[in-house]
C-alpha cells in the first residue's frame, strides 16, 4: 500500500464550479498534510498547510483531514480557468526526516 | 526576495555522461531537499541536505547518484554516466531551519538523456 494515495484524474469541471480533491494516506503517525499546485512544466507551488485534523481556509481554497478515516481534502470555490493544473497533495515524513511524501497528483482541468 | 533558483533549467547529456544540477536556496533557508518527477509519476525524495551535512539520503540510488551542500555555494546533484531512465525532471526546494513545512520548490531541471 502506497503512503499517500491520490486519483489522478484528469477532472474537468466548468468554471464556478465546486472542486474537490482527496487522498488518503496510510500511516496514522502523520501530522502535517500540504497541498501544492504545479502548472504545466513548472515547479510545485505550496497553497496550504494543516495540522492534525480539522479545516483551514485561505481565500477560495479550504484544506480538511480526517484523521479518523486518513484523508485529506481540498476544496476549491468558484474555480476559475487560472486554477487549471495539477494538485499534489503531500505530508510530511516523521522523525528527523524532513521530506515530503507526495500523492501522484490530480489533474484539473476548469473550462470556461 | 529571490525563490529557489536551479540551473540549468533543461540540461540534455549522452549515456555515459555526468550531469550536475544546481540549486541555490531562498535567502535565509539553509535545509535543501531534492526530489525526481518522473513522467506520470509523483515527485520521490531523494536527498535532504543541510549546510556540508547529508541529513537523509534514503531516497537516492545506491549508485552513481551523489549530493552535495557545501559552505558556500549553491547545492549541487551529481549524476555520474547518466542511462535514459534518468531522464526526468530534478526539483529541488528549500526550507527555513525548523520550519519544515514550508518548503519552496525551484522551477526544477529536465535533464534528457539521449
Amino acid at each position: 500500500q502506497k503512503e499517500v494515495e491520490q486519483d489522478p484524474g484528469p477532472l474537468s469541471v466548468p468554471e464556478g464550479a465546486i472542486v474537490s480533491l482527496n487522498c488518503t494516506y496510510s500511516n496514522s503517525a502523520f501530522q502535517y498534510f500540504m497541498w501544492y499546485r504545479q502548472y504545466s512544466r513548472k515547479g510545485p507551488e505550496l497553497l496550504m498547510y494543516t495540522y492534525s485534523s480539522g479545516n483551514k481556509e485561505d481565500g477560495r481554497f479550504t484544506a480538511q483531514v480526517d484523521k479518523s478515516s486518513k484523508y485529506i481534502s481540498l476544496f476549491i470555490r468558484d474555480s476559475q480557468p487560472s486554477d487549471s493544473a495539477t494538485y499534489l497533495c503531500a505530508t510530511l515524513a516523521g522523525g528527523s526526516q524532513g521530506n515530503l511524501i507526495f500523492g501522484k497528483g490530480t489533474k484539473l482541468s476548469v473550462k470556461p | 526576495n529571490a525563490g529557489v533558483m536551479q540551473n540549468p533549467r533543461h540540461l540534455v547529456r549522452r549515456r555515459g555522461q555526468e550531469a550536475r544540477l544546481r540549486c541555490s536556496p531562498m535567502k535565509g533557508h539553509s535545509h535543501v531537499y531534492w526530489y525526481r518527477q518522473l513522467p506520470e509519476e509523483g515527485l520521490k525524495f531523494m536527498v535532504y541536505l543541510q549546510k556540508e551535512n547529508i541529513i537523509d539520503e534514503s531516497g537516492m540510488p545506491k549508485e552513481r547518484f551523489s549530493a552535495e551542500f557545501p559552505k558556500e555555494g549553491p547545492s549541487i546533484l551529481r549524476i555520474q554516466q547518466v542511462v535514459r531512465g534518468d531522464s526526468a525532471a530534478y526539483f529541488c526546494a528549500s526550507s527555513p531551519p525548523g520550519i519544515r513545512t514550508e518548503a519552496f520548490f525551484g522551477q526544477g531541471t529536465r535533464l534528457t538523456v539521449v
